[in-house]
């Protein structure tokens, strides 16, 4: 199957710096790339859906301003997490959408997850 | 309102033994249903994949099935192995919208 890599799989940082998350498709060009937020035992949650060449379309209560998002080509996305607080601190996980539309047949392959860790 | 709902939300079994995880949505217009298996401190992987047409669909052992018109899905695993400890989430898409399910959190005893 299609592979999705994210770069980190693990960060630490202090409270008030910025993490960026690479989010890559290594084997197709995926027009869309989706952002999600695990907390421990929880369900993911949509925070963005990053569509190549625009802006992101974020999910309500995510603030774009925070969670600054780019996808730059049809195999890369950043998730850029700034002015990180410990509140932040969850497990990202990313996904590209292989297929074009949302359709039967298409699906979605997920990274492996950067958990952040913010002190 | 789209929804997704799971049941059980957490299942321990022994084993071997086989188990049914189950799949209630809402989500209208419907494109389709995906099963993951997410490993705690990994992403989702998919299991499998089903259209409205769709009634059955295999993996291994892991068996989905799909009731369009009831609106239900199940996940069947076979001969359970320790490896089958995962999370379970059902996914269903439909009219450019992707609505998660909260997941069946499986625990596989010797």
């Amino acid at each position: 199957g299609a592979v999705v890599s994210q770069h980190p799989s693990r960060v630490i940082c202090k409270s008030g710096t910025s993490v960026k998350i690479e989010c890559r498709s290594l084997d197709f060009q995926a027009t869309t790339m989706f952002w999600y937020r695990q907390f421990p035992k929880q369900s993911l949650m949509l925070m963005a859906t990053s569509n190549e060449g625009s802006k992101a379309t974020y999910e309500q209560g995510v603030e774009k301003d925070k969670f600054l998002i780019n996808h730059a080509s049809l195999t890369l996305s950043t998730l850029t997490v700034t002015s990180a607080h410990p509140e932040d601190s969850s497990f990202y996980i990313c996904s590209a959408r292989f297929g074009g539309r949302l359709a039967g047949g298409e699906t979605q392959y997920f990274g492996p997850g950067t958990r952040l860790l913010v002190l | 309102k789209n929804q997704v709902e799971q049941s059980p939300q957490s299942l321990i079994i022994l084993e071997g033994k086989n188990c049914t995880l189950q799949c209630n949505y809402t989500v209208s217009p419907f494109s389709n249903l995906r099963w993951y298996k997410q490993d705690t401190g990994r992403g989702p992987v998919s299991l499998t994949i089903m259209t409205f047409s769709e009634n059955t669909k295999s993996n291994g052992r892991y068996t989905a099935t799909l009731d369009a018109d009831t609106k239900q899905s199940s996940l069947h695993i076979t001969a359970s192995q320790l490896s089958d400890s995962a999370s379970y989430i059902c996914v269903v898409s439909g009219a450019s919208k992707i609505i998660f399910g909260s997941g069946t959190r499986l625990s596989i005893r010797p």
